[in-house]
C-alpha cells in the first residue's frame, strides 16, 4: 500500500497570502494524484487531479504540481472560503490512499 | 443536476449487519465505477471498495475484505454496500463517491454521507 504523508498538518495563513501544501508518496505514482478540499460537516470536494488538472469549477487561484513521489497544492491568494482541510490522494496503485490531510486555518 | 444520495446508516451492535445503499441521478449511472469512502469521528478519507461500471470488477480495502460486499444495480441506479461482522473501528461517515472516468480512482461527484456507529 502506498503511504501518503501531508505536511504540515496545520497552516495558519491570513486572507490574501500565499498557501503551500506538501504531499509526499512512499513510492511514486506517476502523476496520478488527485487532491480534495473538505469543510466541516461537508463531503470532500474534487479540487485537482493528473497532479496539476484543476477540475471543473475550481477557480484560477488553486495550482498543483509535481510528479512521482513529491507533490504541492498551492492557493495564491487565500479567500475566506478556501479554510479546510486539504486532502491528497493516490489512484495510481490500488488500493487508493489519502493522506492525513492539511488543516489551513485563519491566523 | 448529478446527485449521489446515500442512506442505511444508523446504531449497530458489534458483529451485526448494516447495509448501505446510494442513489444516483442526473448522470448515466451505468457508465461510471461507484465508490464508497469512509471518515471515522475527527479523522482522515479511508477508501473502502469500487465497483466497474458493469460490476465486472471489485476491489476493497484490506481493512474490510471479507466483511464488506460491494454491489450496484444499474437498472435502478444504485449502489450497495453490505457490511458484516461489524466493529467498533467501522464507526465512521460512509461516502458514495462517483470515478470521473472508467476506474482511473478520481472521486468527482461525493453524496453527503450517512453514519453509521458500531456500539454495545
Amino acid at each position: 500500500e502506498i503511504v501518503m504523508t501531508q505536511s504540515p498538518a496545520t497552516l495558519s495563513a491570513s486572507p490574501g497570502e500565499r498557501a503551500t501544501l506538501s504531499c509526499r508518496a512512499s513510492q511514486s505514482v506517476r502523476n496520478n494524484l488527485g487532491w480534495y478540499q473538505q469543510k466541516p460537516g461537508q463531503a470532500p470536494r474534487l479540487l485537482m487531479y493528473g497532479a496539476s488538472t484543476r477540475a471543473a469549477g475550481v477557480p484560477a487561484r488553486f495550482s498543483g504540481s509535481g510528479s512521482g513521489t513529491e507533490f504541492t497544492l498551492t492557493i495564491s491568494s487565500l479567500q475566506s472560503e478556501d479554510f479546510a482541510v486539504y486532502y491528497c490522494q493516490n489512484y495510481d496503485h490500488w488500493p487508493l490512499t489519502f493522506g492525513g490531510g492539511t488543516k489551513v486555518e485563519i491566523k | 443536476q448529478v446527485q449521489l444520495v446515500e442512506s442505511g446508516g444508523g446504531v449497530v451492535h458489534p458483529g451485526r449487519s448494516l447495509r448501505l445503499s446510494c442513489a444516483a441521478s442526473e448522470f448515466t449511472f451505468s457508465g461510471y465505477a461507484m465508490h464508497w469512502v469512509r471518515q471515522a469521528p475527527g479523522k482522515g478519507l479511508e477508501w473502502v471498495a469500487v465497483i466497474w461500471h458493469d460490476g465486472s470488477n471489485k476491489y476493497y480495502a484490506d481493512s474490510v475484505k471479507g466483511r464488506f460486499t460491494i454491489s450496484r444495480d444499474n437498472s435502478n441506479n444504485m449502489v450497495y454496500l453490505q457490511m458484516n461482522s461489524l466493529r467498533v473501528e467501522d464507526t465512521a461517515v460512509y461516502y458514495c463517491a462517483r470515478d470521473i472516468i472508467y476506474a482511473s480512482g478520481t472521486l468527482d461527484v461525493w453524496g453527503k454521507g450517512t453514519a453509521v456507529t458500531v456500539s454495545s
